[in-house]
Order: C-alpha cells, then structure tokens, then sequence
C-alpha cells in the first residue's frame, strides 16, 4: 500500500525550532516529488512548497521562502519541514502530499495523489 | 504567482441536484497543472481531478472537470450525502476553497 504517514502533533513556545517528517512508503520514493501543504484553523489549504527527494531539488511558495526549509533523506524515504524560530502564526494542521505525474496521449497530467494523516502544530506560550 | 479565485464560496444544494464550481486563474494555466480536491471535516484532502478533466482513481463518474486557460469547472452530476464537503483547485497554489452544503 502506498502511504505517507506523518510525525505526531507537536506542543511549542515561540522562538523554539522543530522539524516535522512525512516517511513514504510502498513506492519509489526517490521518484516522486513531495510537497508540504499549511492548514490554519477553520481555513483553506496553502501550497509551501515541494521537493524531489531524488535530487533534493526543492521549490518553494514566495509567501513561505525563507520562513521554513523542506528537505528529505532519501536513505529512509523521509521528507522534512523545519521551522528555527516558531511564532504562533505557524499553528496549523501541515500535509505532506505526493505529486503523481500521468503519461496519457503525449501529455504529462499531475495531482497530488497520496496525503498524509497530518500534523498539527500547535505554538503557545 | 498565480492566484486561484473559486466561487462560490458557499453553494447550498440538496442531494440530487447539480453542483458546478468555479475556478478561475489569474493568468493562464496549463490544464495539466490542474487539479481539485476534495476536503471533509477531520480529514486530509483527496485527490478528485488532476490534468483539469481526468478522474483520479476510485472517483465516480458524476464528478466531471473542464476547462482551459484561466476558467476551469468542477461539476457534480448528482449529489450524494457523501458530497458535501468543502473542494479546492490547485495549480501549484491552491483556491480558497468552495464549501457544498446540504440546503
């Protein structure tokens, strides 16, 4: 079974760092690109950003560079998001996702096909 | 960037009926960038379309997308019970969000 499955709820005070996982399993992870998607309470999903874990070739969202980085350890199919100074603003639900690509008529289709359980991210003093 | 507006932001409908969803771009898109989720209370989103018009796996076929450019729907043929949720498009960034509620 394909699954990514994600590090437990984390409690923090502001000014503290954290690094959540997503571990992939049942597929290449090497071939896949992840991304990382926010969740604030009661509102819409963000798009991050999203690494190839192949390559560590990491892309992200103008309204996130710089605030988080995204990285992976393909040696244990593990992808990260870290934060080094939380502020209470970061409290969310965060999805990891895979990005599927389909090959259909000459034409690449993509979509986010496989999510996490997700963590939540709490950041109080 | 590009910015997705979806609307309505709340559509009230009562089981059987018709829904259809908006998604609109800023600027063009590629309808290969396009997909749309769908997100239930406590739950991770699921995948529904992917390449605009194209059903992800599992997905019955009275959920159906189109479009090009910067206008793209989303239209459930019939509603059931298990369709009112809240449904998102997505080229890398995502809409706000459109909410189906039960009327």
């Amino acid at each position: 079974e394909v699954q990514l499955v994600q590090s437990g709820a984390e409690v923090k005070k502001p000014g503290e760092s954290l690094k959540i996982s997503c571990k992939g399993s049942g597929y290449s992870f090497t071939s896949y690109w992840i991304g990382w998607v926010r969740q604030m309470p009661g509102k819409g999903l963000e798009w991050m950003g999203i690494i190839y874990p192949g390559d560590s070739d990491t892309r992200y969202s103008p309204s996130f560079q710089g605030q988080v980085t995204i990285s992976a350890d393909k040696s244990i199919s593990t992808a990260y998001l870290q934060w080094s100074s939380l502020k209470a603003s970061d409290t969310a639900m965060y999805y990891c996702a895979r990005k599927d690509s389909n090959y259909v008529g000459g034409h690449y289709y993509y979509g986010m096909d496989v999510w996490g359980q997700g963590t939540t991210v709490t950041v109080s003093s | 960037e590009i910015v997705l507006t979806q609307s309505p932001g709340t559509l009230s409908l009562s089981p059987g009926e018709r829904a259809t969803l908006s998604c609109r771009a800023s600027q063009s898109v590629s309808s290969s960038y396009l997909a749309w989720y769908q997100q239930k209370p406590g739950q991770a989103p699921r995948l529904l379309m992917y390449g605009a018009s194209r059903r992800a796996t599992g997905i019955p076929d009275r959920f159906s997308g189109s479009g090009s450019g910067t206008d793209f729907t989303l239209t459930i043929s019939r509603l059931e019970p298990e369709d009112f949720a809240v449904y998102y498009c997505q080229s890398h960034a995502f809409g706000q969000g459109t909410r189906l509620e039960i009327k």
